[in-house]
């Protein structure tokens, strides 16, 4: 049972335009969200994240924005730069055995191709 | 650069062996999180492990362990090894575990090969 989708496995962009990527999630538990980028052959890198408490979050070209009536979030690249080519990751703060609060759950991810 | 780092990089074995994979957190963090990535299931949470203890289970097989040693280190051991077990590994670390916001850092990570 997958609680973290993102259903566009690829998205293609051009460059300098807007950049929206979307996540679904079904467990009502998360109270957390982050993305990350990852490039091939590389871990993932932390881009940005929301609290469940906002329903917006901004740093510099990247806002993530939550509605959590819908357990949708996206995450927005304005302007798209060609370095911004990568697949991204959505991940919400998952409960595991224990009591412990700390394990992520990740999408699939979406592959993003900013084109010149 | 995370300031994760992870070892091997790469490694291949046959089935049936036993691996261990090493991990050394950013300077300061006490927590450490294993994650499997698979072609079929992504990114999946294995283990995580705060100041030397256990602290949360995740989709982790009873064939694998890992332990955090007093230094911070943490190894992920994998035994019996089945060919699906071939994924990339990822450890994480962050400062402690606040159960909240408290931002994962990703390792390189350590390509395994089963054959």
């Amino acid at each position: 049972d997958q609680q973290v989708k993102q259903n566009s496995p690829s998205l293609s962009v051009q460059e300098g335009r807007i950049s929206i990527l979307n996540c679904d999630y079904t467990n009502s538990m998360f109270d957390y969200f982050l993305w990350y980028k990852k490039y091939p052959a590389e871990g993932p890198t932390f881009l940005i994240s929301i609290s469940s408490i906002k329903d917006k979050n901004e740093d510099g070209r990247f806002t993530v924005f939550l509605n959590k009536s819908a357990k949708h979030l996206s995450l927005h690249i304005v302007p798209s730069q060609p370095g911004d080519s990568a697949v991204y990751f959505c991940a919400a703060l998952g409960r595991y055995s224990g009591g412990g609060a700390d394990g992520l759950t990740f999408g699939k991810g979406t592959h993003l191709i900013i084109q010149p | 650069d995370s300031g994760v780092t992870q070892t091997p990089k790469h490694l291949i074995t046959a089935t049936g062996q036993r691996v261990t994979l090493r991990c050394s957190p950013r300077s300061g963090d006490l927590s450490v999180y294993w994650y499997q990535q698979s072609l079929d299931q992504g990114l999946q949470f294995l283990i995580q492990y705060y100041n030397g203890e256990e602290r949360a289970k995740g989709n982790i097989l009873e064939r694998f362990s890992a332990q955090q040693f007093p230094d911070l280190h943490s190894e992920l051991n994998l035994s019996s090894l089945e060919l699906g077990d071939s994924a990339l590994y990822f450890c994480a670390s962050s400062r402690w575990t606040s159960g909240s916001t408290d931002t994962q850092y990703f390792g390189p990570g350590t390509r395994l090969t089963v054959l």
